[in-house]
């Protein structure tokens, strides 16, 4: 287990309301990533961190934002969630940009 | 967005039995990696490989990152009932670029005993 805790794991809730994910890291990595799975689309990055305060935007930025104020904790927001960002969520970390990514356990989102 | 291909899309096999599956790109990359996700988890590395040719072990496992760069290699020999999943191949292209790690479509594999 890589220390990475995502909350909530499951979550359902209605078109146009906003929505917050946690990413927790135990592991002091610098690097933090969110990435959405879809079926026939594999995963795909959304945001990615690399240092507190410090983000990017990857391949399907489109609708979400992301905050880092503390090492440990990587959150993405849905502003005004549609039924297109149902997905399964997942959080990743790496202490280096090339090292590997270490995966935390997933929050399945159902837009309703 | 680019996807890498893996082949097979999925493997229906026998316990005992060794399996092979690959994966292609049209782009060089600097690294491959082997991902194996289970139902309702994330997926866990297996394998990481840095330099073309590299042939690197993990128990059962064995990944080869291909000497054209394009391609990387996953055998699991003698498969057992825990095997069961969905395997990933992932590749970055060169360093300095957390945005550009690139993940294939998967292969799921079931054993039967």
């Amino acid at each position: 287990d890589a220390g990475i805790t995502q909350s909530p794991r499951h979550k359902v809730t209605e078109t146009g309301t906003p929505v917050t994910l946690r990413c927790h890291q135990t592991e002091n990595h610098r690097y933090m990533y969110w990435y959405r799975q879809d079926p026939g689309h594999g995963l795909r990055l959304i945001h990615y961190s690399y240092g507190v305060k410090d983000t990017d935007k990857g391949e399907v930025s489109d609708g979400y934002s992301v905050s880092r104020s503390k090492t440990e904790d990587f959150l993405l927001t849905l502003e005004s969630a549609t039924s297109s960002q149902t997905s399964v969520y997942f959080c990743a970390i790496s202490e280096q940009v090339e090292w590997p990514q270490h995966f935390g356990d997933g929050t399945r989102l159902s837009i309703l | 967005g680019q996807q890498l291909n893996q082949s097979p899309q999925s493997m229906f096999i026998q316990e005992g039995e060794d399996v092979s599956m690959n994966c292609t790109s049209s782009s060089i990359f600097n690294t491959w990696l082997w991902y194996k996700q289970d139902p309702g988890e994330g997926p866990v590395l297996l394998i990481a490989l840095y330099k073309a040719g590299e042939l690197t072990s993990n128990g059962r496992l064995t990944a080869q990152f291909g000497i054209t760069r394009k391609d990387s290699f996953l055998n699991i020999s003698a498969s057992i009932p825990s095997d069961v999943g969905i395997y990933f191949c992932a590749g970055q292209p060169f360093t300095g670029t957390a945005s550009k790690l690139t993940f294939g479509t998967g292969t799921r594999l079931q054993v039967t005993l």
